[in-house]
């Protein structure tokens, strides 16, 4: 069965404190990997796109990296506004040009 | 740019009742996306819609449905509303079905009593 798996489910981190998130996919055929940021009651917000294993992509404290089987959204120094639930999604052959979601890592950077 | 408009953003109905939920997508998009995000639970697809016609449906029941408007707007309908289907509705919409990625809007939160 096609599936996306997100680990942790949360994580609390101090402000400064660089960690992962994980993302793992269970497709054939990845067509692309979407990492977005949510914050409560709002809709996702765009961070990334990856399309072949290798591939990696910054955009200020975050990072993310794509292997065949997982990606990572690596987050270096954060801060509280980091705060959000982090969504990976897939696009795949045979799945539509539908994103397929995690269920989400939800991210508490303290003071 | 404007981004992805949805409307009304809060709605309460009672059990049994009709919901419909309105999307605008980007100017240029005419691809539309719909998703559930009921509490504590991911992104589950809805419908997706490309062009004006009906391209993928999710696992849902037919009691969901929606279309496309020839300005790319979309429409999702929920009849006999049931105290479960209370959760964000959201809605995305792309360009050539993707390639240049999915912008969403805010969500509706549709209530259900």
């Amino acid at each position: 069965e096609d599936q996306v798996t997100q680990s942790p489910e949360a994580l609390r981190l101090q402000e400064g404190e660089s960690s992962s998130l994980n993302c793992s996919y269970t497709v054939s055929g990845l067509r692309g990997l979407f990492w977005y940021r949510q914050d409560p009651g709002k809709g996702p917000e765009f961070l990334f796109t990856l399309y072949s294993a290798g591939e990696e992509k910054e955009k200020e404290r975050l990072k993310a990296t794509l292997t065949k089987k997982e990606s990572f959204l690596h987050i270096t120094a954060p801060k509280p506004e980091d705060s959000a639930t982090y969504l990976c999604a897939v696009i795949f052959t045979g799945g539509g040009n539908k994103l397929t979601f995690g269920t989400g890592t939800q991210l508490k950077v303290e003071l | 740019e404007a981004g992805v408009t949805q409307s009304p953003t809060h709605l309460i109905k009672t059990r049994g009742q009709q919901a419909t939920l309105r999307c605008y997508p980007i100017s240029g998009h005419t691809s539309v996306y719909w998703y559930q995000q009921a509490l504590g639970l991911g992104l589950q697809f809805l419908l997706w819609y490309d062009e004006g016609e009906e391209r993928n449906r999710g696992n849902f029941p037919p009691r969901f449905s929606g279309r496309q408007f020839p300005n790319y707007s979309s429409e999702l309908n929920v009849n006999a509303l049931e105290l479960e289907d209370s959760a964000l509705y959201l809605c995305a919409s792309s360009y050539q079905q993707g390639r240049y990625g999915y912008t969403f809007g805010s969500g509706t939160r549709l209530t259900v009593v």
